[in-house]
C-alpha cells in the first residue's frame, strides 16, 4: 500500500504569500492518479486539483499542481483570506483499488 | 447542481449496527462510481468503501472489511452503507462522495457528511 507524507504539517504565512505544500508517494505514482483537497473548519473537501496538475471546476488559477514519480506540489500562488484551511493530497491504487489520503497540511495565517 | 445529502449518523454502543444513507441529485447517478470516506474528529481522510456504478463491484478499506457493506439503488438515486460490529474506532463523521468520471481516481463532489459516535 503506497503511503503519502504531506509536509510540513503545518506552514504559517501572510495573506499575499506564496505557499507550497509538498506530497512524498513511498512508491511511485501515476500522474494521472493525484489529486489534492482542501477542507474548512466544519466543512467537507473540496476538489481543487485532479490529475497532478488539472484544476477542478471553479478553482481560481492561483492554485497549481506539479510533480511526478513519487514527490508531488501544490503551490498557492498568492494567499487569499479564504486559502487559509487543511490541504489533503491523495492517490489511487488500481490493483486492487484503493484510494489514501495523506495526513493533511494545515495553511494558518501568520 | 451536484447534491449529496447524507443521513443515519447518531451515538451507537459498540457492536450495534448502523444504517447510512447519502441521497444524490443533480447528476446520472448510475454513471457514477460512488464512495464513503470518513474523518475521525481531529484526523485527516481515510477511504472507507467504494461501488461502482452499475453496483457490480464493491471494494473496502482493511480497516472495514467483512463489517461494512456498500450498496446502492439507483433506483432512488440512493448510496448506503451498513456498519455491523462497531468499534470506538468507527467514530467518525462520514462523507458520501462522488467519484469522477475517466477512471474513478479521484472524488469530486462531497455530501456535508454524518456523524457517528461509537461509546458505551
Amino acid at each position: 500500500e503506497i503511503v503519502l507524507t504531506q509536509s510540513p504539517g503545518t506552514l504559517s504565512l501572510f495573506p499575499g504569500d506564496r505557499a507550497t505544500l509538498s506530497c512524498r508517494a513511498s512508491q511511485s505514482v501515476s500522474s494521472s492518479y493525484l489529486a489534492w483537497y482542501l477542507q474548512k473548519p466544519g466543512q467537507a473537501p473540496r476538489l481543487l486539483i485532479y490529475g497532478t496538475s488539472t484544476r477542478a471546476i471553479g478553482i481560481p488559477d492561483r492554485f497549481s499542481g506539479g510533480g511526478s514519480g513519487t514527490d508531488f506540489t501544490l503551490t498557492i500562488s498568492r494567499l487569499e483570506p479564504e486559502d487559509f484551511a487543511v490541504y489533503y493530497c491523495q492517490q489511487y491504487d488500481s490493483s486492487p483499488p484503493l484510494w489514501t489520503f495523506g495526513q493533511g497540511t494545515k495553511v494558518e495565517i501568520k | 447542481e451536484v447534491q449529496l445529502l447524507e443521513s443515519g449518523g447518531r451515538l451507537v454502543q459498540p457492536g450495534e449496527s448502523l444504517r447510512l444513507s447519502c441521497a444524490a441529485s443533480g447528476f446520472t447517478f448510475s454513471n457514477y462510481a460512488m464512495s464513503w470516506v470518513r474523518q475521525a474528529p481531529g484526523k485527516g481522510l481515510e477511504w472507507v468503501s467504494s461501488i461502482t456504478g452499475s453496483g457490480t463491484n464493491t471494494h473496502y478499506a482493511d480497516s472495514v472489511k467483512g463489517r461494512f457493506t456498500i450498496s446502492r439503488d439507483s433506483s432512488q438515486n440512493t448510496l448506503n452503507l451498513q456498519l455491523n460490529s462497531l468499534r470506538g474506532e468507527d467514530t467518525a463523521v462520514y462523507y458520501c462522495a462522488r467519484l469522477s468520471r475517466g477512471g474513478a481516481v479521484s472524488f469530486d463532489y462531497w455530501g456535508q457528511g454524518t456523524l457517528v459516535t461509537v461509546s458505551s
